[in-house]
């Protein structure tokens, strides 16, 4: 089961900012947290990670709150070709390897 | 630098035929892991493989096999196929130590996927 809750769909308006929550609030202490987005029928495609720091690159910044328990994308200027499936996933180490476990993600729809 | 390839693209399938799906990886990656997605859901692991072992497998029957070769190139092999593994199979690669020890802050990059018709 995936270990992150996010809100089924969310519409935002061009050149606003899109800002997408994450709720993973059984999140331990060596799981990072990871933001995927997948354009239709493309594979995902990586956006930004943290552990507990804000983040910040060049497509997007990362809000984690200080108990690790919820986070939040930020697009600053949100366009029509960000409208995606918007992926939200906490992944660490565990015996074996990395496991990722998908959950079924925010559909986030840009309109002009 | 080029980035995670799968083949084919695309591949129609009928019941009970098996099928071989390729994945190369990004240079200087040395595990795949490999992804199913069905129609309006989000992609469930299969498996994962480093140094040419199965390392970690989701919740999927045996008739989901693998392989990675010394090179770091990956296959997904499925027999006896169902009308329910039509879907997007997605090949991801990251590198497992990252030159400082195993960490989970290793970022898996995806590639464009093989779309399979099972008919």
């Amino acid at each position: 089961d995936a270990k992150t809750t996010q809100p089924p769909s969310m519409d935002c308006a061009e050149g606003r900012a899109a800002n997408l929550p994450c709720n993973h609030s059984t999140i331990s202490g060596n799981e990072y947290v990871y933001w995927y987005r997948q354009i239709h029928s493309q594979g995902p495609q990586y956006i930004i990670h943290g552990l507990k720091n804000n983040e910040t690159n060049e497509m997007a910044s990362l809000i984690i709150t200080e108990d690790r328990k919820s986070s939040t994308l930020i697009l600053p200027h949100a366009t029509l070709r960000d409208t995606a499936v918007y992926y939200c996933i906490v992944r660490g180490l565990n015996t074996g390897g990395f496991k990722t476990i998908f959950g079924a993600g925010t559909r986030l729809f840009v309109k002009a | 630098d080029a980035g995670v390839t799968q083949s084919p693209t695309h591949l129609i399938k009928t019941r009970g035929q098996q099928v071989t799906l390729r994945c190369s990886p990004k240079s200087g990656h040395d595990t795949v892991s490999w992804y199913q997605q069905a129609l309006g859901q989000g992609p469930q692991f299969i498996f994962q493989y480093y140094e040419e072992e199965e390392r970690q497998r989701g919740n999927f029957p045996d008739r989901f096999s693998g392989h990675q070769y010394p090179n770091y190139s990956s296959e997904l092999n499925v027999n006896a196929l169902l009308l329910g593994d039509s879907a997007l199979y997605l090949c991801a690669s990251s590198l497992e130590f990252g030159g400082q020890g195993r960490s989970a802050k290793n970022i898996q990059y995806f590639g464009a996927g093989t779309r399979l018709s099972v008919l």
